[in-house]
């Protein structure tokens, strides 16, 4: 039972356009998202992040967009460049709390293409 | 990069055998996990450590044991190994509402 889940396996866009990733996720006590990114051969490297208290979160050519109505996030890259041709995951967890242990459910990963 | 190494970096094993991966970390994190990555499934928890000689289970620890003698090293143990734990395992530590991995651990059971 998947609780954080990414329907797109893939993706491609050309250099310089945006590229967006989806998540979708059903347990409404999640209330902290990740992304991270994954070259092969390597660890996930965390991206960027968001609070269910925001609908926002911007770094750089990263913006994350959280639709709590509809349990749905999307990771924005603007512009798109070559070297961002990896593998993402979003991941969702109990937050930062006391009580949190950190512990972190991911989604399926998209695979990013980004062409010249 | 966070301090994390993970040994070894690829195994080969044969089915039955134990095998065990080790996490050694030098941030003094309290919080380590073990994950393992297989294709359409993302990355998955199999334990985790609050602490020295605290562990828990993730959401597919069946086959798997920990243990976590000094803050610093987290092992993860395949008690008889099978096919169906042919997976690359990463191991993570959790600090400031982030989780930094390992490079990973390439386990192949024939």
């Amino acid at each position: 039972d998947q609780q954080v889940k990414q329907n797109s396996p893939s993706l491609s866009v050309q250099e310089g356009r945006i590229s967006i990733l989806n998540c979708d996720y059903t347990n409404s006590m999640f209330d902290y998202f990740l992304w991270y990114k994954k070259y092969p051969a390597e660890g996930p490297t965390f991206l960027i992040s968001i609070s269910s208290i925001k609908d926002k979160n911007e770094d750089g050519r990263f913006t994350v967009f959280l639709n709590k109505s509809a349990k749905h996030l999307s990771l924005h890259i603007v512009p798109s460049q070559p070297g961002d041709s990896a593998v993402y995951f979003c991941a969702a967890s109990g937050g930062l709390g006391s009580s949190n242990t950190g512990k972190l459910i991911f989604g399926q990963g998209t695979t990013l293409q980004v062409k010249p | 990069d966070a301090g994390i190494t993970q040994s070894p970096r690829h195994k080969v094993t044969e089915t039955g055998t134990p095998v065990t991966l080790r996490c050694h970390q030098t941030e003094n994190h309290r919080y380590m996990y073990w994950y393992r990555q297989d294709p359409g499934h993302g990355l998955r928890l199999i334990h985790y450590s609050y602490g020295v000689k605290d562990t828990d289970k993730g959401e597919v620890s069946d086959g798997y044991s920990v243990s976590r003698s000094k803050t610093e090293d987290f092992l993860l143990t395949l008690e008889s190994a099978t096919s169906s734990q042919t997976s690359v395992y990463f191991c993570a530590i959790s600090g400031g509402g982030q989780a930094f991995f390992g490079q990973g651990t390439r386990l192949t059971v024939v």
